[in-house]
């Protein structure tokens, strides 16, 4: 069976553009969670969807925007990039969007660079 | 607010040595505790977890156990292999808090030589 799939792999962004990130989770997982992790540091939590509703978000500025679709895939947008966007974005499926014990499985992650 | 507070890096040991990677943790009530491995080239794998205190988390040979006394998760393995080298993250779920938020430590870089 796929795992969490993430497109693209790489790609490379000058400042003031837009990035559209795009994420389908493992099949019959109803939850995505988006994650930027910046060289040397852990992954920090921005957006989850569950059943095409956001359920929570983390501390990111409002330029960071995400959306769940009916077949529950993902796509994070990021507006005026800054050079301090450069990471590696991180997307997550669980079966379910609640409870406190279920299991996240991550992608391989999209590297973005801005210049 | 929550967080977590990971032993820095990079460890470097020989084959079968012993392994302790310390983690600590800040949270309100009893979060799940969470220790996540991440091979080069490959996304996050969960390598165990414990929900409650006292809880011990195993998995190929790994070893965690959920002190709350001390608010620590510490990692552990008696015998690493140079197949363990990654980076580990040590990651906690507040109590009540949706399921996809987790919040992560630096990450430690462990490289094992034969």
């Amino acid at each position: 069976d796929a795992g969490v799939t993430q497109s693209p792999t790489h790609l490379i962004k000058t400042r003031g553009q837009h990035v559209t990130l795009r994420c389908s989770p493992i099949s019959g997982h109803k939850s995505v969670s988006w994650y930027q992790q910046v060289l040397g540091q852990g992954p920090q939590f921005i957006f989850q969807y569950y059943e095409k509703e956001e359920r929570g978000r983390g501390n990111f500025p409002d330029r960071f925007s995400a959306r769940q679709f009916p077949n529950y895939s993902s796509e994070l947008n990021v507006n005026a990039l800054l050079l301090g966007d450069s990471a590696l974005y991180l997307c997550a499926s669980s079966l379910d969007g609640t409870g406190t014990t279920g299991e996240l499985f991550f992608g391989e992650g999209s590297r973005l660079t801005v210049l | 607010g929550d967080s977590v507070t990971q032993m820095e890096g990079p460890v470097t040991l020989s084959e079968e040595a012993f392994l302790t990677i310390n983690c600590t943790y800040t949270a309100t009530g009893y979060p799940s505790l969470f220790w996540y491995v991440q091979y080069p080239g490959e996304g996050l794998q969960l390598l165990l977890k414990a929900t409650k205190a006292d809880d011990k988390g195993s998995n190929k040979g790994f070893e965690a156990t959920y002190r709350k006394e001390t608010t620590s998760f510490h990692l552990e393995k008696g015998s690493v292999q140079v197949s363990d080298s990654a980076v580990y993250f040590c990651a906690l779920r507040a109590r009540g808090s949706t399921l996809g938020r987790l919040y992560f430590g630096r990450g430690t870089q462990l490289t094992v030589w034969p």
